[in-house]
């Protein structure tokens, strides 16, 4: 299946500072990747649907300016945490749909803890 | 509405013993489902899929699981468990459509007994 890699797995911050966070596809051209967020003992909520080449799909509630997706390639997605602050702390999971197998793989993801 | 429940938030078994995960589902057509492996502070490890045929699915360390339509569930079962098991199980259904959303159950976390 298809390979994900994440970048940085874990950062720390200070309030204010912005964070930008690598998602690829190793050995698949992904033109879809989507965006998750999980706080502590809970299940994944999808912030935003990242597409190749266009503007991405947020989710109701999901700041676009908050969050700013990037998806300028078949194999990297990029979120960025635009002034970030406490709250937005957090494990960030990117994951691409393989079409050849129509199945769905995670990245390891990215924990984020804003000081 | 699209759902998946997980009804079981905490299952404790000990070491050894067979261990069953329940999943059932709400959905308009025919789901793909899934079930996702998340170990502490991991990303989610594909266990096994069902799109159609066999109804009884194997998958990897172990895992099957069964489609049971009538039922609208997608158990998860393993005939004895692991320490190494012990970890966050989440069942997921989608249409694997481009853009579509693939929708998650809110999880079991699976603690295991020495």
């Amino acid at each position: 299946g298809a390979v994900v890699s994440q970048h940085p797995s874990w950062v720390i911050c200070k309030s204010g500072t912005s964070v930008k966070i690598e998602c690829r596809s190793l050995d698949f051209q992904a033109t879809t990747m989507f965006w998750y967020r999980q706080f502590p003992k809970q299940s994944l909520m999808l912030m935003a649907t990242s597409n190749e080449g266009s503007k991405a799909t947020y989710e109701q509630g999901v700041e676009k300016d908050k969050f700013l997706i990037n998806h300028a390639s078949l194999t990297l997605s990029t979120l960025t945490v635009t002034s970030a602050h406490p709250e937005d702390s957090s494990f960030y999971i990117c994951s691409t749909r393989d079409w050849r197998e129509e199945t769905q793989y995670f990245g390891p993801g990215t924990r984020l803890l804003v000081l | 509405a699209q759902s998946v429940t997980q009804p079981d938030i905490h299952i404790t078994v000990s070491e050894g013993a067979s261990l069953e995960l329940r999943c059932n589902y709400s959905y308009g057509a025919t789901p793909y489902l899934f079930w996702y492996v998340q170990s502490p502070g991991q990303g989610l490890q594909l266990l096994l899929k069902y799109f159609s045929g066999d109804t009884l699915v194997q998958g990897i360390k172990g895992f099957e699981a069964e489609f049971k339509r009538s039922q609208s569930s997608f158990n998860l079962r393993k005939p004895s468990v692991h320490w190494s098991d012990a970890a966050e199980y989440f069942c997921a259904v989608g249409p694997m459509n481009r853009d579509d959303k693939i929708i998650f159950g809110k999880g079991t976390r699976l603690h295991i007994l020495p």
